[in-house]
């Protein structure tokens, strides 16, 4: 079975300082990991995804993720927060890849907010 | 290119009613998605289409929930005799066979009163 758990409901930051949201999951099989955004009032956003090749991943807007399979978890973070970085972050594990992605399931969402 | 589009953007309805939310995913790909968003569950996975093969309903919450996809493109859920409970924000994606991630729509709000 499959299943995500942020640890963190609310985040807050200064602009300018580094960003961490942490994911933990738990997974029958070899998953495919993502981090989507969800700015307010918009549609959810692809920032990255692990599918089995790097362990460190790059995203978008300077964000990137590490797949550390032995501790079970894809933390999100970013050296330098930006204003227009607060929205709020689902991190994401489904078991298939490609043409057999299958249903996605997210986790319960980190709001970050950054402060001036 | 185009992405995934929903209509409508919002809708209210009465308790009781029958509402039909339409999803028109990205040319090409394959597969289509939906889920709900709602405060107290937070996304949820619904329904699956995967090209020609059965669907995967494994999420419908009841069977008062069914969706449809016709063509292999264009899909509609639809939810007869609306509870409260329903109201949500509900998610389209879709998805191609070669790549890995599901793109999203901008989703239906739904207000049921």
């Amino acid at each position: 079975a499959q299943s995500v758990t942020q640890l963190d409901s609310h985040v807050s930051v200064s602009e300018g300082t580094p960003v961490l949201l942490r994911c933990n999951y738990s997974s029958s099989y070899s998953p495919s990991l993502f981090w989507y955004v969800q700015h307010p009032n918009k549609g959810l956003q692809l920032l990255l995804k692990y599918t089995s090749a790097a362990t460190l991943v790059k995203g978008i807007n300077g964000f990137e993720a590490e797949f550390k399979k032995s501790e079970t978890s894809f933390h999100l973070t970013k050296p330098s927060a930006h204003m227009s970085d607060a929205a709020e972050y689902f991190c994401v594990v489904s078991e298939g890849r490609g043409s057999t992605l299958g249903r996605l399931y997210f986790g319960r969402g980190t709001q970050l907010t950054v402060w001036p | 290119g185009a992405g995934v589009s929903q209509s409508p953007s919002n809708k209210v309805t009465e308790k009781g009613k029958d509402v039909e939310l339409r999803c028109d995913p990205i040319s090409g790909h394959t597969a289509l998605y939906w889920y709900r968003q709602s405060l107290g569950q937070g996304l949820e996975f619904l329904i699956y289409f995967q090209g020609n093969s059965a669907p995967d309903k494994s999420g419908l919450p009841s069977d008062r929930f069914s969706a449809e996809r016709t063509g292999g493109s264009v899909s509609t859920l639809t939810i007869q005799r609306t509870q409260q409970e329903d109201s949500a924000v509900y998610l389209c994606a879709s998805s191609s066979p070669y790549g890995y991630e599901q793109y999203f729509g901008p989703g239906t709000r739904l207000t049921v009163t």
